[in-house]
């Protein structure tokens, strides 16, 4: 089972759709998951952290399911803008600078 | 702008070259990492420093060499290199010391190695 596994997508939704990515991870001992961007042919940024509460920035949404092992992202309201490869991060503490763990990323595309 | 840059952003090699990627971040952070993206596949880390020591090596073949001089640079030497190693090689510092990374990864715009 991979580490961190992401439906690859493309999703093609139109302007002002609901989206939602998922992610699973395989790895129990995980603290701290995160979502990045990536737009094409740019590098990696954050966008969010994932907090075991749930937490919302603007229109985008993030849970966690620890049972399930399971995080998900919900774009809400979607934007041309918000095209871009989205990387579900996780990571586990155990003294390691390296201890990042990337999924594939699942693309988006808006369309007009 | 971002607070890391790379350079070159493209390069060719062919197989008996020798060549130097280079990456420098002015955000003061005190670790920075190598990463391969290739197509298809997961960003892969291939090497850390925190405080210029590396303290992780990803079982990186010896024809990649990092050098990390100070906090502020770190190159990645190449040679002999094969037609495989053609990826985006992204460089990231972070502000964290030892304990790890606190999820934030700031990247550089990556180096596009293309391998002849």
């Amino acid at each position: 089972r991979k580490e961190v596994e992401q439906d690859p997508g493309p999703f093609n939704v139109p302007e002002g759709a609901t989206v939602a990515f998922n992610c699973t991870y395989s790895n129990s001992a995980s603290q701290s998951f995160f979502w990045y961007r990536q737009d094409c042919r740019k590098e990696p940024k954050l966008l969010m952290s994932v907090y075991s509460s749930g937490n919302e920035d603007g229109r985008f949404t993030a849970q966690l399911n620890r049972a399930s092992q399971y995080i998900s992202l919900l774009i809400r309201d979607s934007k041309l803008s918000d095209s871009a490869t989205y990387l579900c991060v996780v990571s586990t503490v155990g003294g390691s600078q390296g201890n990042l763990i990337f999924g594939k990323g699942t693309k988006l595309s808006v369309k007009p | 702008e971002t607070g890391v840059t790379q350079t070159p952003r493209h390069l060719v090699m062919g197989m008996t070259n020798k060549k130097s990627l280079k990456c420098e971040q002015h955000l003061g952070h005190n670790a920075m990492y190598w990463y391969k993206q290739s197509a298809k596949k997961p960003l892969e880390l291939m090497f850390v420093y925190s405080l210029e020591e590396r303290v992780e090596n990803n079982s990186v073949p010896s024809r990649f060499s990092p050098e990390c001089p100070n906090s502020s640079h770190l190159f990645l030497h190449l040679h002999t290199l094969q037609p495989e190693d053609s990826a985006l090689y992204l460089c990231a510092s972070s502000a964290a010391g030892l304990a790890g990374p606190t999820g934030e990864l700031f990247f550089g715009e990556g180096s596009r190695l293309t391998v002849l």
